[in-house]
């Protein structure tokens, strides 16, 4: 399986702060990375596909980049929904590993 | 409106048998993969098995090969994620998801961008 990691594993941000998570691949998976958002007790949500595309209705404060095997998801202005857990996944080859997650909280 | 539909939460004794569904509506279910995730308590996603429920070819995480058995009934819109005997680890939120796929010059791309709502599966004696 191709592993996924992610950092920070969490980080504290104010309201209009640039935050960066970053997702690292143990193999080179090319663009074939996707950003998820998930709130407390809700399903997650899809954010970008393909590295750096936005999903159809996301906000265009999020924005993706990378390719190989490192990426980053950035958010340009943090606002106050978007306090919550973020995860990538790789979707170069089968099982579509998952990173552990990166969890925006409150300065 | 395109939605995915999960069967309600289920609270088992250990090997004690499950099935969850997952019921599709507002598009051609045929068409479209559905996947399975595991979120265990306070911790991340699992990706565990995809189906295509136009003709039933499925694909497991080797995590989770033997463990569970996906299944659809494209008749009926739905599909399955079903457990034979269960164990207290099995104790989990499961979501089923529909993948999108997009296209362009550089590639094929793949996400899951329809999430039902989950069902938790709680397994205690």
């Amino acid at each position: 399986d191709i592993q996924m990691t992610q950092s920070p594993s969490s980080l504290s941000a104010s309201v209009g702060d640039r935050v960066t998570i970053t997702c690292r691949a143990s193999q080179s998976i090319s663009s074939y990375l996707n950003w998820y958002q998930q709130r407390p007790g809700k399903a997650p949500k899809l954010l970008i596909y393909a590295a750096s595309s936005l999903q159809s209705g996301v906000p265009s404060r999020f924005s993706g980049s990378g390719s190989g095997t490192d990426f980053t998801l950035t958010i340009s202005s943090l606002q106050p929904e978007d306090f919550t857990t973020y995860y990538c996944q790789q979707s170069y080859r089968t099982p579509f590993t998952f990173g552990p997650g990166t969890k925006v909280d409150i300065k | 409106e395109v939605q995915l539909v999960q069967s309600g939460a289920e609270v088992k004794k250990p090997g004690e048998s499950l099935k969850i569904s997952c019921k599709g509506s507002g598009y051609n279910f045929t068409i479209y993969w559905i996947g399975w995730v595991r979120q265990m308590p306070g911790k991340g996603l699992e990706w565990m098995g995809i189906i295509y429920p136009g003709d039933s070819d499925t694909r497991y995480s080797p995590s989770f090969q033997g463990q569970v058995t996906i299944s659809a009934d494209k008749s009926i819109s739905t599909t399955y994620l079903q457990w034979s005997s269960l164990k207290a680890s099995d104790t989990a939120m499961y979501y089923c998801a529909r993948r999108g796929d997009y296209y362009d010059s550089s590639g094929y791309y793949r996400a899951f961008e329809i999430w039902g709502q989950g069902t938790m599966v709680t397994v205690s004696s």
